[in-house]
């Protein structure tokens, strides 16, 4: 099983719609979760972090967290064309990070 | 702003050559990372460091070897360059004394090895 697996994409979502990314992780012991926005050619960018089961909203984006069911999500309010990128989900493990190989978001105008 | 600033963007080497990427932090963070990614495979740790001096393997140190000798820089060495080593590498930093944290990458240095 992947450590962090996430859905390639491509997700098409319209514009002003919202759009949902999932990623699951397998070591029950990840205490911190984030989530990055990477646009083609540009290195990654963190959007949220999230540490305690439940939701966490900032501005547009809400992070949720369940670590029961071993599972992160990021809802994208209102999607806008400058969303558009990929997203990789990271989560704690030991003393390192590791990576999701990213879901592609594409909003459609 | 944390600036993470890599020397190099782009490098083309040939094989069997000896490489060194340099990252530089300007935020005073104490754990420094160095990452490749590719295509489909993702963000991949190679080593990491928590310390002056410190460094840890990540998931795929081979091929690989590191340097710190002062808390704003590490260093990633190839010491003989393959071709499966072209790759985009990205370094990045965290405040978190203890623990990853939140990471703040460079832009990255993409280097092509013939």
């Amino acid at each position: 099983q992947k450590e962090v697996e996430q859905n390639s994409g491509p997700l098409s979502v319209p514009e002003g719609a919202i759009a949902s990314l999932n990623c699951t992780y397998s070591d029950r012991g990840s205490q911190s979760f984030f989530w990055y926005r990477q646009y083609s050619g540009k290195s990654p960018e963190l959007i949220m972090s999230i540490y305690s089961n439940g939701d966490k909203e900032d501005g547009r984006f809400t992070a949720q967290l369940n670590k029961a069911s071993q599972y992160v999500s990021l809802l994208i309010r209102d999607s806008q064309p400058s969303d558009s990128a990929t997203y990789l989900c990271a989560v704690s493990r030991d003393d390192k990070i590791i990576f999701g190989k990213g879901t592609r978001l594409h909003i459609l105008p | 702003d944390v600036k993470v600033t890599q020397s190099s963007r782009y490098l083309v080497k040939r094989t069997g050559e000896k490489v060194f990427l340099e990252c530089v932090q300007d935020m005073d963070h104490e754990n420094m990372f160095w990452y490749r990614q590719d295509p489909g495979l993702g963000l991949r740790l190679i080593y990491f460091s928590y310390d002056v001096k410190m460094k840890e393997k990540g998931d795929i140190p081979e091929g690989y070897s590191v340097s710190r000798e002062k808390k704003e820089r590490f260093s990633l060495i190839l010491e003989s360059a393959s071709t499966n080593q072209t790759s985009m590498y990205l370094c990045a930093s965290s405040f978190l004394a203890g623990g990853p944290g939140e990471l703040f990458f460079g832009e990255g240095s993409r280097l092509t090895v013939l």
